[in-house]
């Protein structure tokens, strides 16, 4: 088993649309949790954190988190042509005295005009 | 604000040739990390370093080398180049506790 898996996609979504990327992690002690997004030929850069359960809003981006089915979900509402992208899921835990950054494979997402 | 910088940009190695890449930080982060970037694979940890003087094997070091220079400085060496390890690289930092990872520009390293 993967400790972070998400779907690969590719998701396509009609402009105007939510798009819904989903993750699951595997270490039920893991301590924050992040979105990335990494268009192509470029590097992740942080578009949303969570560290608590429940709902994070920020503009058309929702984190969700839910700690008890290891499970945390971003919503990209009124989706755009600019966000079509591939999204990583991060995780952070304690491992053995230092601070584990585990990255999931990425959704793909296509936004269409 | 330069954040995490890294060079080269782009490189062309021949099979048994030696590199290094650089990666630099300008946030005071104690975190340092080397990524590798295949298609399908996500990124995978080579090696990080979590503070000044400190280095350790992440999940593919095989053919790799770290130095933490100082705490700014975290540098990877591939000491014989191996088709294998054509990828893009990409360093990253970290600051305190929990918080997130920040990445530089990446290299793009072809072996041939």
């Amino acid at each position: 088993q993967k400790e972070v898996e998400q779907n690969s996609g590719p998701l396509s979504v009609p402009e105007g649309a939510i798009a819904s990327l989903n993750c699951t992690y595997s270490d039920r002690v893991s301590q924050s949790f992040f979105w990335y997004r990494q268009y192509s030929g470029k590097s992740p850069e942080l578009i949303m954190s969570i560290y608590s359960n429940g709902d994070k809003e920020d503009g058309r981006f929702t984190a969700q988190l839910n700690k008890a089915s290891q499970y945390v979900s971003l919503l990209i509402r009124d989706s755009q042509p600019s966000d079509s992208a591939t999204y990583l899921c991060a995780v952070i835990s304690d491992s053995g005295g230092y601070q584990k950054v585990t990255f999931g494979t990425g959704t793909k997402l296509q936004v269409i005009p | 604000n330069a954040g995490v910088t890294q060079t080269p940009k782009f490189q062309v190695l021949k099979t048994g040739q030696s590199m290094t890449l650089q990666c630099a930080q300008d946030m005071n982060h104690n975190s340092m990390y080397w990524y590798r970037q295949d298609p399908g694979m996500g990124l995978r940890l080579i090696y990080y370093s979590a503070s000044e003087g400190t280095t350790d094997k992440g999940e593919v070091p095989n053919g790799y080398n770290v130095s933490r220079l100082n705490k700014r400085e975290f540098s990877l060496r591939l000491e014989s180049a191996a088709p294998s390890q054509t990828s893009v690289y990409f360093c990253a930092s970290r600051g305190i506790l929990y918080t997130e990872a920040f990445f530089g520009q990446g290299t793009r390293l072809t072996v041939v």
